[in-house]
């Protein structure tokens, strides 16, 4: 089983701030099958980035994934308000399909 | 509009089943993987069992394996994930999710990540 391992736990910055969440497998995620999602409260979560860089329909280009092997990064660039939630990442390389624990990203 | 909604939900003691449903719309449910995700109360989100596309292959957690059954039945464009011996720490909303399919010319690639989930239904085993 690929244990995803989501760093920091919780992340505080202020609107207009550059917001960097990394996420770190246990072995090889094959074919940078890594995916993330954004969970506002109440909320089911939303797709991000698939393919470790890969935007999802309708996400702004604020939002960018980078990374393969082991290693992967969300970047959000000049946060919004809205983007204030918790960040998934997932591999779907093999199954078990894993997902990281989150990372909170809350106003300063 | 592409939709997904669960139901099946409910207060169930331990050792006790419930079968979860999930009514898909709006596309055709019969070419896309689906996945069911549970998220414990305050928790994060942990990846519960997938089926591929006709339902031939499936897929578990070590958490939920020989007690769970997941299943489709695409003549009804609907999910299930059978739950028997339920534990205490199975209480969660479950949310069923679909998968991606990409068509390439004659090459079709089925993807275990999730692009539409429906709101969720609320299990929760105690006595």
């Amino acid at each position: 089983e690929i244990v995803l391992t989501q760093s920091p736990g919780t992340l505080s910055l202020s609107p207009g701030e550059r917001a960097t969440l990394s996420c770190r497998a246990s072995q090889s995620v094959s074919s940078s099958y890594l995916a993330w999602y954004q969970q506002k409260p109440g909320q089911a979560p939303g797709l991000l980035i698939y393919g470790a860089s890969s935007r999802a329909t309708g996400i702004p280009d604020r939002f960018s994934g980078t990374g393969s092997g082991t290693d992967f990064t969300l970047t959000i660039s000049r946060l919004e308000p809205g983007d204030f939630a918790v960040y998934y990442c997932q591999q779907y390389g093999s199954s078990p399909y894993t997902f990281g624990q989150g990372t909170k990203l809350e106003i300063k | 509009e592409v939709q997904l909604v669960e139901s099946g939900g409910g207060l169930v003691q331990p050792g006790g089943s419930l079968r979860l449903s999930c009514a898909a719309s709006g596309f055709t449910f019969s070419i896309y993987a689906m996945t069911w995700v549970r998220q414990a109360p305050g928790k994060g989100l942990e990846w519960v069992s997938s089926i591929s596309y006709s339902g031939s292959s499936t897929y578990y957690a070590d958490s939920v394996k020989g007690r769970f059954t997941i299943s489709r039945d695409n003549s009804k464009n609907t999910l299930y994930l059978q739950m028997n011996s339920l534990r205490a720490e199975d209480t969660a909303v479950y949310y069923c999710a679909k998968g991606i399919t990409m068509i390439r010319g004659v090459i079709t690639t089925y993807y275990y990540y999730m692009d539409v989930w429906g709101k969720g239904t609320t299990v929760t085993v105690s006595s």
